[in-house]
């Protein structure tokens, strides 16, 4: 069982705009910068969100990332058939001295 | 543009060694901080543990009794070694270039470490 928990599964259509949730604690993302990823199979994994809310250069400003407390989210709009993946969360926690991530979100586009 | 690439054997007998490589092309291996990450099938991503530019590891609680992660500065790779492997350490094993956040104020700091880019990863199999 993942330290941080995220729905498994989410889905839209294009154009939509879909959330992915990431819940935590006070160790983990209530104290320390969240950052976002996305699986795909046979491809190098990406990071698509880093500090919370900066988007690294190359990916698109439909995405976009907050944090309140001990959840963060990644929003993504105008979805498009090439955002289906996997995406995780991830933080560092103080209490384990470990880096952790959530379980996952399979991310559908219909 | 930095990439990296995996490599070692795709299959490991139980009790012994698991050891992959990361070769790095685009940037100076001595430059930067490196880590290993990996997936077990059907799961989720774990973390195994980082080296510093200046060779200093940090290893995953979990695994820090059988981690080994070093650095071969000349072949500008750097490698993992996991000892006494179980079924439990199939996976996919990923190498990142890791940079590191930290915010200070009066109060306290706000850290995170995150990886870019990544290796492809490779499947290793214990059996």
């Amino acid at each position: 069982q993942s330290v941080l928990t995220q729905p498994p599964s989410a889905s839209g259509t294009p154009g939509q705009r879909v959330t992915i949730s990431c819940s935590g604690s006070s160790s983990n993302i209530g104290s320390n910068y969240v950052y976002w990823y996305r699986l795909l199979p046979g491809t190098a994994p990406k990071v698509l969100m880093y500090r919370n809310n900066q988007r690294p250069s190359g990916v698109p400003a439909r995405f976009s990332g907050s944090k309140s407390g001990t959840s963060a989210s990644l929003a993504i709009s105008g979805l498009r058939p090439e955002d289906e993946g996997d995406y995780y969360c991830a933080a560092w926690d103080e209490s384990l001295s470990d880096q952790v991530f959530g379980g996952g979100t399979k991310l559908t586009v219909l | 543009q930095v990439q990296l690439q995996e490599s070692g054997p795709g299959l490991v007998k139980p009790s012994e060694t698991l050891s992959l490589t990361c070769s790095v092309s685009g940037a100076s291996i001595s430059s930067h901080s490196w880590a290993w990450i990996r997936q077990p099938p059907g799961k989720g991503l774990e973390w195994i543990g980082n080296i510093s530019d200046s060779g200093d590891t940090n290893y995953s609680p979990s695994l820090k009794s059988r981690v080994t992660i070093s650095v071969d500065t000349p072949k500008n790779q750097f490698s993992l070694r996991l000892t006494s492997v179980t079924a439990a350490d199939t996976a996919v094993y990923y190498c990142a270039r890791l940079f590191r956040d930290i915010y200070c104020d009066n109060s306290s700091c706000t850290k995170g470490y995150w990886f870019d880019p990544w290796g492809q990863g490779t499947l290793v199999t214990v059996s």
